[in-house]
């Protein structure tokens, strides 16, 4: 029972450098989400995908990017990564876009 | 305004003792509502579904006021295991379906 799949846990980036938040689900959820959550703040969503070669920008999408080509995966890329990027990225899936939502266990992100 | 408010606490609470909170949501369209339950920066759980004729789970209740824009938790009984912070999550109505709202989350500290 992997459900959702977040890798790597933890990552230091330096101003400037690139990455990717791996995130993989097995349970066919059409519904994709990546979120991001700043010490004391509520998540906001960055992108999200409603089913294969479907993104759309949440609430901050700048500064990132997204790519859904299969069902199961839904990579986050951070281009010229920022220390306003600081922050703990949570992916999480959905059966559909009304239902409860099954979460990743994190990345936790700095940038310095 | 926030589109989904939470008073942050933290409700220190004696064991044994009953504790409730609420939430309140901007969007009068928001179609489904949620109560998360999310421990030291770790994913959100969900804790329960809210739904319209209010719903209970073991010591948890929850409550859905329409009229006022508001959902509401009760906890009895509190145990230790209870302290977390308790995230109240809105779905977006039909112009926003499958996009999730999050408040910042009531703490919840359970004394002995």
């Amino acid at each position: 029972n992997a459900g959702v799949t977040q890798t790597p846990k933890f990552r230091i980036l330096k101003i400037g450098q690139s990455m990717t938040l791996q995130c993989t689900q097995d349970m066919n959820h059409n519904y994709m989400y990546w979120y991001r959550q700043d010490p004391g703040m509520g998540l906001k969503l960055i992108y999200y995908s409603v089913g294969a070669g479907i993104t759309d920008k949440g609430e901050v999408p700048n500064g990132y990017n997204v790519s859904r080509s299969t069902t199961e995966d839904f990579p986050l890329r951070l281009e010229l990564a920022a220390p306003s990027q600081t922050s703990v990225y949570f992916c999480a899936s959905s059966p559909q876009g009304g239902e409860k939502l099954f979460f990743g266990s994190g990345t936790q992100l700095s940038v310095l | 305004r926030k589109e989904v408010e939470q008073d942050p606490g933290p409700f220190n609470v004696p064991e044994g003792a009953t504790v409730a909170f609420n939430c309140t949501y901007s969007n009068s369209a928001s179609q489904s509502f949620f109560w998360y339950r999310q421990d030291c920066r770790k994913e959100p759980k969900l804790l329960m579904s809210v739904y319209s004729s209010g719903n209970e789970d073991g010591r948890f209740t929850a409550q859905l006021n329409r009229a006022s824009q508001y959902i509401s938790l009760l906890i009895r009984d509190s145990k230790l295991s209870d302290s977390a912070t308790y995230l109240c999550v809105v779905n977006g109505g039909a112009d926003s379906w499958g996009k999730f709202q999050f408040g910042a989350g009531t703490q919840v500290v359970v004394t002995p």
